[in-house]
């Protein structure tokens, strides 16, 4: 079955700076990612997916990630964290037409002044 | 983009009583729809697997008979938490997937269960 693995349930970067959070997945066939975000007593909103197509995948708010069937990673990065930022991020994967979708455990990204 | 409501967004309830949950895609018909569940500071753990006009199936652990899910239309599937107990206490979240081929789940805006 698939996973992923979400290195680092908490990152804190300051306003600005550069925003990294990690996923590493596990699949049996080539796998669909994404990332979704998710604000405090919401729902999840999708910031961006990976379908086979591009490896490198733009979202929205300026994030994007890159897919790197080497390392089986689909880490999120974002140029310039904003305040507005800071929320819980999710890292999933399905499998192909397999519609079911396994959530990584999160990591809840601070934006300091 | 596709939209999915839930409703309510948020209940309360008493230990024993059953509350159901409903999951509505509004602009796009779903064949299949997901039922996951959030504890706070957790990640969503998918429960059950629902399509339309079969019976859902339920993830390893998860009671069938606790929760009672009905997909009776393409735009609308149900989850009744039976015998609530504070224990069943969570955010619950459904997401509707596209019928048509595109690998894409819309997800709802989630509902707070609470029971006393």
């Amino acid at each position: 079955a698939q996973s992923v693995t979400q290195l680092g349930s908490h990152v804190s970067v300051s306003e600005g700076a550069l925003v990294l959070l990690r996923c590493n997945y596990s699949s049996s066939v080539p796998p669909y990612l994404f990332w979704y975000v998710q604000y405090p007593n919401q729902g999840l909103q999708l910031l961006l997916k990976y379908t086979s197509a591009a490896t490198l995948v733009k979202g929205i708010n300026g994030f994007e990630a890159e897919f790197k069937k080497s390392e089986t990673s689909f880490h999120l990065t974002k140029p310039s964290a904003h305040m507005s930022d800071a929320a819980e991020y999710f890292c999933a994967v399905s499998e192909g037409n397999n519609n079911d979708m396994r959530f990584g455990a999160g990591t809840r990204l601070t934006v300091k002044p | 983009g596709a939209v999915v409501s839930q409703h309510p967004s948020w209940v309360i309830c008493k230990s024993g009583t059953s509350v159901k949950i409903e999951c509505r895609s509004l602009d796009f018909q779903a064949t299949t729809m997901f039922w996951y569940r959030q504890f706070p500071k957790q990640s969503l753990m998918l429960m059950a697997t629902s399509n339309e006009g079969s019976k859902a199936t339920y993830e390893q652990g998860v009671e069938k008979d606790k929760f009672l899910i009905n997909h009776a239309s393409l735009t609308l599937s149900t989850l009744t938490v039976t015998s609530a107990h504070p224990e069943d206490s969570s955010f619950y979240i459904c997401s509707a997937h596209t019928s048509g081929g595109r690998n894409e789940q819309f997800f709802g805006p989630g509902t707070r269960l609470t029971v006393l």
